[in-house]
């Protein structure tokens, strides 16, 4: 079945530090591939997202491109922010056709610190 | 304002307690679910609904019952709550069924604990 790996955390960076968070994934299908971000006492929502292989997406300086050949999907920001402090996951849905009628798989999560 | 909500956001309660998790979106969405979250586990799918009076089963359905018997809502029910369904949990909702590309919209969640 569809799984989803993240790199384990918790992450603790300072401001302006360049940070990579690595997602792995197995599908059967051709799956959509998702980040989400929890902000401390809040729901999940969506950072970005990519549809189709060679896709890159993009939000708030957040970046991740869809690398069907590795099957990652890693998360990147060039400089992080105290207020990027937050748990993120990583997750898929694969394409109609299979049996997951648009259910996401996630990762396990990875916490991120950033102090000032 | 387009939102899913939930009710209540915490819950203390005790083995065998009947309870009910309210949830509700505001976006006319086809496509409504239910997750737990636990440590290191990330989110896994309790159940789900494709439309009104169209539920199924996701991958962790033991011991919850759903309904959808209007469009906005899909409560969850907890007919008799044990430990081990101390969790939290979230609500989301998608415009379209099996529409793999849509975002999924989640609730703040409900933070359940089960004495």
């Amino acid at each position: 079945g569809d799984s989803v790996t993240q790199m384990e955390g918790p992450v603790t960076l300072s401001e302006e530090a360049f940070l990579t968070i690595n997602c792995t994934y197995t599908a059967t299908g051709y799956p959509s591939l998702f980040w989400y971000v929890q902000y401390p006492g809040e729901g999940l929502q969506l950072l970005l997202k990519a549809t189709k292989a060679d896709d890159k997406g993009s939000n708030k300086g957040f970046e991740a491109t869809y690398r069907k050949e590795t099957t990652s999907f890693h998360l990147e920001k060039g400089s992080v922010q105290v207020s990027d402090s937050a748990v993120y996951f990583c997750a898929l849905s694969d394409r109609a056709g299979g049996t997951s009628y648009g259910k996401l798989t996630f990762g396990q999560g990875t916490i991120l610190t950033v102090h000032p | 304002e387009a939102q899913v909500t939930q009710n209540p956001r915490y819950l203390i309660t005790v083995t065998g307690k009947k309870l009910t998790v309210t949830c509700s979106q505001n976006m006319n969405h086809e496509y409504m679910s239910w997750y737990r979250q636990d440590p290191g586990l990330g989110l896994r799918q309790i159940y789900y609904s494709m439309n009104v009076e169209v539920t199924d089963k996701g991958d962790v359905p033991e011991g919850y019952k759903v309904s959808r018997k209007e469009k906005r809502n899909f409560p969850l029910i907890l007919e008799s709550p044990s430990p081990n369904q101390t969790s939290l949990y979230f609500c989301a909702s998608s415009p379209r069924v099996g529409a793999s590309t849509d975002t999924q919209y989640f609730g703040p969640g409900t933070r359940l604990t089960v004495l």
